[in-house]
């Protein structure tokens, strides 16, 4: 089954804890999006990466780091979690920009920052 | 600054009725208009439009995109329950980002 896969679904964690969600794709996409969506703001892009090796940084990327190794992969680094990246996070995935830029989404992972 | 705006924010219906969703957009550099659908997890993909005027239709719900005017509307018709969700309009810009703009998201409740 064609999906994107998310991982933790939840977290809870403290402040300046590092953490990883991670992120993983079967359809051979290649561009790849960290969303995070939170009340009355929407989705916001925090990253993408349009192929392997090439990231950039979207609206909100303070805070966050990520890395695209592999074609497959994109997980989100928090380096130093604070209680503002209290946030429901989606990882995305689209064919890329020569096609049709359907991004498809994952389950979302509810993260607390306490 | 680009921005997406829908109304309403929010809507209650009852079984059988038709509604209308709307989405606006300011921005620099137009692609493409996308609706999706959430239900308490992952957005799920509804349409995609790209060209004022052609209607896209999937059973009950259907869409079109208006570029002159900018914007487009979302209809339910015969609304179940099971359409209760958070419906999410997206703009892609035409930049090299395949970035995506969402509006705030209207939230349906369909009522039996």
């Amino acid at each position: 089954e064609a999906q994107v896969t998310q991982n933790p679904r939840y977290l809870i964690t403290v402040t300046g804890k590092k953490l990883t969600v991670t992120c993983s794709q079967n359809m051979n996409h290649e561009y790849m999006s960290w969303y995070r969506q939170d009340p009355g703001l929407g989705l916001r892009q925090i990253y993408y990466s349009m192929n392997v090796e090439v990231t950039d940084k979207g609206d909100v990327p303070e805070g966050y780091k990520v890395s695209r190794k592999e074609k497959r992969n994109f997980p989100l680094i928090l380096e130093s979690p604070s209680p503002n990246q209290t946030s429901l996070y989606f990882c995305a995935s689209s064919p890329g920009l020569a096609y049709k830029n359907i991004q498809y989404f994952g389950a979302g992972t509810r993260l607390s920052v306490l | 600054e680009d921005k997406v705006v829908q109304s309403p924010l929010s809507l209650v219906v009852h079984e059988g009725d038709t509604v209308t969703l709307n989405c606006s957009y300011e921005v620099t550099n137009f692609r493409s208009l996308l609706w999706y659908k959430q239900e308490k997890k992952a957005p799920t993909f509804l349409f995609m439009l790209t060209s004022s005027g052609i209607e896209k239709k999937s059973g009950r719900l259907s869409s079109i995109l208006d570029k002159k005017e900018l914007f487009s509307i979302l209809n339910i018709t015969a609304t179940q329950t099971g359409d209760s969700a958070v419906y999410l309009c997206a703009v892609e810009l035409s930049s090299n980002t395949g970035k995506l703009i969402f509006g705030q998201g209207t939230t349906l409740q369909v009522k039996p």
